[in-house]
């Protein structure tokens, strides 16, 4: 079935330093692919999508690009901030079951 | 507005209790969900409604009743809990057009503990 692996976090980093989570998927078709991310005592925020092989997503300095060829939807940052701490989740929509399937989550805490 | 209101933000109830967990959109979403989250884990869906109808049920167990009165509102009723249901319980919106997964639109949560 369609599943979705992220890298294990928890990821630490300094302020302004360069962030890459990993997002990998496993999918019949076509699916869409979504970074979320969760703020302590919150729910989901969408940050960003991508609905088709090379597209980028992009939202607040975050990007995300669509690779259908390694199946991955890597996010990256060019300089993070303490206010990114959070938990990262990627997901794709699976044209299989029409859910979204999320991958484990990544912890991400910067250091000031 | 891509706002998801949940109420009550925090519920606590005794396991002979019922209470009912609220969720409003206003953007014209035709699919709803539930779901609950545990510390430090993904979401689980448990319901979905698709133009007011439910469309999936995870199996969830019939201590969890979902309704759905129209295409802006979606509760879930709630009997007879067990601790282990306690979590944070997500609602949903996305649009529903039947050609792909559309991105879905998080409430900030309900936090429930059953004592």
């Amino acid at each position: 079935g369609d599943s979705v692996t992220q890298m294990e976090g928890p990821v630490t980093l300094s302020e302004e330093a360069f962030l890459t989570i990993n997002c990998t998927y496993t999918a019949t078709g076509y699916p869409s692919l979504f970074w979320y991310v969760q703020y302590p005592g919150e729910g989901l925020q969408l940050l960003l999508k991508a609905t088709k092989a090379d597209d980028k997503g992009s939202n607040k300095g975050f990007e995300a690009t669509y690779r259908k060829e390694t199946t991955s939807f890597h996010l990256e940052k060019g300089s993070v901030q303490v206010s990114d701490s959070a938990v990262y989740f990627c997901a794709l929509g699976s044209g299989n079951t029409g859910k979204l399937i999320f991958g484990q989550g990544t912890t991400l805490q910067v250091k000031p | 507005d891509t706002e998801v209101t949940q109420t009550p933000k925090h519920l606590v109830m005794g396991m002979t209790n019922k209470k009912s967990l609220k969720c409003e959109q206003h953007m014209g979403h035709r699919a709803m969900y539930w779901y609950k989250q545990k510390a430090k884990k993904p979401p689980e869906l448990m319901f979905v409604y698709s133009y007011e109808k439910l469309s999936i049920n995870e199996s969830v167990p019939s201590r969890f009743s979902p309704e759905c009165p129209n295409s802006s509102l979606l509760n879930l009723h709630l009997h007879a809990l067990q601790p282990e249901d306690s979590a944070l319980y997500l609602c949903a919106s996305s649009q529903d057009r039947g050609d792909r997964v559309y991105e879905q639109y998080f409430g900030p949560g309900t936090r429930l503990t059953v004592t």
